[in-house]
């Protein structure tokens, strides 16, 4: 089945340093990937997607290649600030599972100055 | 520019007790999905309408009940609550399409005790 796989956090960093969170993906058909931001006490908010390989999803200074080859859809941001700290979740969507978003199980970034 | 709109944001059940968690977007969206946040599992289907009139199981269906009412509302009912099912919820629309991301409401904190 569809699964989507996520860098256990937390992971910790201090301001200006760079960011990755790797995320992996099975998937049976050709999914579209997204990254979804959820800061404190709110819902989560879509950061950025792909919908087709090599794509570049990007915003707010974050990157995201779809890379079919490797099945991944790690995310980056060259110098992270304390606003950043939230938890990130990868998901994809399926054609052929129906459109219901599957998610990864969330990564908790934490940014000190 | 109310996008997703859920009530109420926190509740406590006693075990047995019954609920209705309201659900409503203004986006004219096709599709509305229900799920459920618990630490370290990410987020979870429960329950989606990918269109009005139609409804489907998700991942985590047991113990819940929906209701499509039209276009813009989206209901999940507890019948009797459990412990188990203590968590935040999260209801999402969608234009309907692999493309397109979810918008998030700002979730239901439920506490079953």
């Amino acid at each position: 089945g569809n699964s989507v796989t996520q860098m256990e956090g937390p992971v910790t960093l201090s301001e200006e340093a760079f960011l990755t969170i790797n995320c992996t993906y099975t998937a049976t058909g050709y999914p579209s990937l997204f990254w979804y931001v959820q800061y404190p006490g709110e819902g989560l908010q879509l950061l950025l997607k792909a919908t087709k390989a090599d794509d570049k999803g990007s915003n707010k200074g974050f990157e995201a290649t779809y890379r079919k080859e490797t099945t991944s859809f790690h995310l980056e941001k060259g110098s992270v600030q304390v606003s950043d700290s939230a938890v990130y979740f990868c998901a994809l969507s399926d054609s052929q599972a129906g459109t219901a978003l599957i998610f990864g199980k969330g990564t908790t970034l934490s940014v000190s100055s | 520019n109310a996008g997703v709109t859920q009530t109420p944001k926190f509740q406590v059940l006693k075990t047995g007790q019954s609920m209705t968690l309201q659900c409503a977007q203004d986006m004219n969206h096709n599709s509305m999905y229900w799920y459920r946040q618990d630490p370290g599992m990410g987020l979870r289907l429960i329950y989606y309408s990918a269109s009005e009139g139609t409804t489907d199981k998700g991942e985590v269906p047991n113990g819940y009940n929906v209701s499509r009412l039209n276009k813009r509302e989206f209901s999940l009912r507890l019948e009797s609550a459990a412990p188990s099912q203590t968590s935040v919820y999260f209801c999402a629309s969608q234009l309907q399409g692999i493309n397109y991301g979810y918008t998030f409401g700002s979730g239901t904190r439920l506490t079953v005790v």
